[in-house]
C-alpha cells in the first residue's frame, strides 16, 4: 500500500529564507507526483506535476525534484515571503485513478 | 472563471439526517471527485466519476452515495449521517487525457459537524 510521509508537519521561518519541504513515499512505481497548496477554509491549488519520466519542475520561486528510486520529493521556495504561509501537500499518483494524498507542511513565514 | 463551486460552505447535521453537497464546474471537465480530509489526515477518496452516467467507490465510499447526471455536476449525498462523516469535503475535477499529466482542479470546501 502507498504511503505518502511529509516532514516536517510545521516550519516556521523569517521572511527571505530559502527552505525545503520535504515528501517521500514507499512504492516507487508511480506516474506523477504534484505539489498542492491549500489555503484555511480554501481548497487545494496545485503549484507543480512532476510526471514520472521527470527529475525537476519550476515555477517561479517554486523548484520541485523527484527521486522516484529513493522515493522522495522535494519543494524548494526560493526567498520566502509571508504570502507564502500555507500548507503545502504533495500527492503521488499510482495507477488509474489512485491519488494518494500526504498529510501537509504547515508553513509559517513571518515578516 | 468560477472553476469548481461546492456548497453549502457550513453544515450542521443531527446524527440520521440526511442531506447533499453540490458540486459544479464550469471547466467541461470529464472526471470529477468527492475527497474528505480529516484533521492531520491526508485526503481520502470518496468517490469519482470519468463522465456523466459513469461512477465508482474511492477508497471511503461507506456512507455516501453519488449520481452524475450531466457533465457539470457531482453531488455527494449523506444517507444517515454518524460523527464519524464530520470532516471536510473537498469537490475535484480535472480534463483527463492520461494518468501522466492529469492537474485537479479544487473547490472551496465543505465543513461539515455531525453532532
Amino acid at each position: 500500500k502507498q504511503e505518502v510521509t511529509q516532514i516536517p508537519a510545521a516550519l516556521s521561518v523569517p521572511e527571505g529564507e530559502n527552505l525545503v519541504l520535504n515528501c517521500s513515499f514507499t512504492d516507487s512505481a508511480i506516474y506523477n507526483l504534484q505539489w498542492f497548496r491549500q489555503d484555511p477554509g480554501k481548497g487545494l491549488t496545485s503549484l507543480l506535476l512532476i510526471q514520472s519520466s521527470q527529475r525537476e519542475q519550476t515555477s517561479g520561486r517554486l523548484n520541485a525534484s523527484l527521486d522516484k528510486s529513493s522515493g522522495r520529493s522535494t519543494l524548494y521556495i526560493a526567498a520566502s515571503q509571508p504570502g507564502d504561509s500555507a500548507t503545502y501537500l504533495c500527492a503521488v499518483r499510482k495507477g488509474f485513478q489512485k491519488l494518494v494524498f500526504g498529510t501537509g507542511t504547515r508553513l509559517l513565514v513571518s515578516p | 472563471n468560477a472553476g469548481v463551486t461546492q456548497t453549502p460552505k457550513f453544515r450542521i447535521l443531527k446524527i440520521g439526517q440526511s442531506m447533499t453537497l453540490q458540486c459544479t464546474q464550469d471547466m467541461n471537465h470529464n472526471y470529477m471527485y468527492w475527497y474528505r480530509q480529516d484533521p492531520g489526515m491526508g485526503l481520502k477518496l470518496i468517490y469519482y466519476s470519468v463522465g456523466a452516467g459513469i461512477t465508482d467507490k474511492g477508497e471511503v465510499p461507506n456512507g455516501y452515495n453519488v449520481s452524475r447526471s450531466t457533465t457539470e455536476d457531482f453531488p455527494l449525498r449523506l444517507e444517515l449521517a454518524a460523527p464519524s462523516q464530520t470532516s471536510v469535503y473537498f469537490c475535484a475535477s480535472s480534463y483527463f487525457r492520461d494518468s501522466t499529466n492529469e492537474k485537479l482542479f479544487f473547490g472551496s470546501g465543505t465543513q461539515l459537524s455531525v453532532l
